[in-house]
């Protein structure tokens, strides 16, 4: 299995500043998403980050709020930029591991995000 | 685009009773997942389906995903406490993406 470690857990943030969360995986893994989850309901899909390469970004999602870099195989970052208490939400981290016994998802523990 | 729809998005029973969730599409998934996640932690792997009519048990859980692949349930019998969370559904869609429906909250009360 893989671990995968995000930072920070927590924070509580000024509106109109940014912040980045940082994404480790101990291993290599073959593709890393980020999701953003209001507390209580589901994922929604914000990008899939690409090493070496500009992030695939969903409908509703542009590059420009939320830029998100992959230098390597196992690590990834998400930055919310210019925030607003909208964006107050849990920000999770995701990777698939793709074998040939099958594909495995595994994810992060959240960074919750409190704009004030 | 693929959509998951997810049924019912709360349920709250006593312990010991049964309970099913469904997730339902009109897409035909690769695979299907599901998940459970408690406050302030990451989705946990429950299961994956990948065979059209498999049936799957995990203890007091029963997954089953659709003969055309297009839908599964979660059935839990004999509710426990310990139940209690949110449960997701997560199809692997065409583009390899983890598709999730809306999610469950489960409350089993004592």
């Amino acid at each position: 299995s893989a671990v995968i470690s995000q930072k920070p857990s927590r924070d509580i943030c000024q509106r109109g500043t940014s912040l980045t969360i940082q994404c480790q995986v101990d291993s290599q893994v073959t593709m890393m998403f980020w999701y953003r989850q209001q507390p209580g309901q589901s994922l929604t899909l914000i990008a899939t980050a690409n090493q070496g390469s500009e992030a695939t970004y969903e409908s509703g999602f542009v590059i420009d709020k939320f830029p998100i870099s992959r230098p390597n195989l196992t690590f990834s970052t998400l930055t919310v930029s210019n925030m607003s208490p909208e964006d107050s939400s849990i920000y999770l981290c995701s990777a698939l591991r793709v074998r040939g016994t099958g594909n495995t998802i595994y994810f992060g523990e959240g960074s919750w995000l409190t704009v004030v | 685009t693929q959509l998951l729809e997810q049924s019912p998005q709360f349920l709250s029973i006593q312990e010991g009773e049964n309970l099913t969730v469904y997730c339902n599409s009109s897409s035909v998934f690769s695979s299907l997942q599901w998940y459970r996640q408690e406050p302030g932690e990451g989705p946990v792997l429950l299961v994956t389906v990948v065979t059209g009519g498999e049936v799957k048990k995990l203890k007091r859980l029963t997954f089953q995903f659709g003969d055309a692949r297009k839908d599964s349930s979660l059935h839990i019998t004999a509710a426990q406490t310990g139940d209690t969370g949110l449960y997701l559904c997560a199809g692997t869609g065409n583009t390899g993406k983890l598709i999730f429906g809306q999610g469950t909250t489960l409350q089993v009360k004592p």
